[in-house]
């Protein structure tokens, strides 16, 4: 089983409909991500969560909104799904080093989500 | 935009070339860090460089970098066509954020 697992691997909805998209992990990491990969520009950061009551907006959160509902869950939502909101979304986790180690950043990645708006 | 700029967007070789793709970037970093992307797939970590470091060797992966140029390269040698794939660098500058460039596809031919 993937150590970072996304759901639903892909979508088609229509504009104006909520969307959300899951991720859970087994790796026991406490930072988790929301990426957005659109072709020719890499990765864009929506949101990081560094624990359960930490939410924080990345690059291009507008839009956007998440939920962090236990260590290993991060879900992503679109509450109103627009057609430029058509791209392939990741989910990843990295782990707060322990005292003393340096922190890598280090991203562990799920197999994307792929969503469609018409 | 933060992204750093990768060169070529695009790479096709034959089986058992030498590919070298680069990376720049535009402010200082903690580390530098190159993924691999298979089609349609998430990205897999392949190796890290710190910002103390020049170069770094993992199996048929080469990494430098060079941080008065403010760029890095990744050279895999021997290439398989099983090497065909997108592949990102990423720079950890200040902070938790990793940033990721625009990518090189890499093709390589049987």
């Amino acid at each position: 089983d993937a150590d970072v697992t996304q759901t639903p691997r892909n979508r088609i909805t229509k504009t104006g409909k909520r969307i959300m998209l899951e991720c859970s992990q087994t790796k026991g990491h406490d930072r988790m991500y929301w990426y957005r990969q659109d072709p020719g520009l890499g990765l864009q950061l929506i949101y990081y969560s560094f624990d359960v009551k930490d939410i924080n907006k990345g690059e291009i959160s507008d839009g956007y909104s998440v939920s962090r509902q236990a260590q290993a869950k991060f879900s992503l939502s679109l509450e109103s799904a627009i057609p430029n909101q058509t791209a392939l979304y990741f989910c990843a986790t990295s782990q707060t080093p322990g005292t003393g180690v340096l922190d890598t950043g280090e991203l562990f990645f799920g197999e994307g989500s792929r969503l469609t708006v018409l | 935009s933060q992204q750093g700029e990768e060169d070529p967007q695009a790479l096709s070789i034959q089986e058992g070339e030498n590919a070298t793709m680069n990376c720049s970037y535009k402010t200082s970093i903690n580390n530098l860090q190159w993924y691999r992307q298979n089609s349609g797939r998430g990205l897999v970590h392949l190796i890290l460089i710190r910002s103390n470091e020049r170069e770094k060797h993992s199996g048929r992966l080469r990494v430098t970098l060079d941080t008065s140029k403010k760029s890095s390269s990744l050279l895999i040698t021997a290439s398989r066509a099983a090497d065909t794939a997108s592949y990102f660098c990423a720079r950890r500058a200040g902070g938790f954020k990793t940033i990721f460039g625009a990518g090189t596809r890499l093709f390589v031919k049987a």
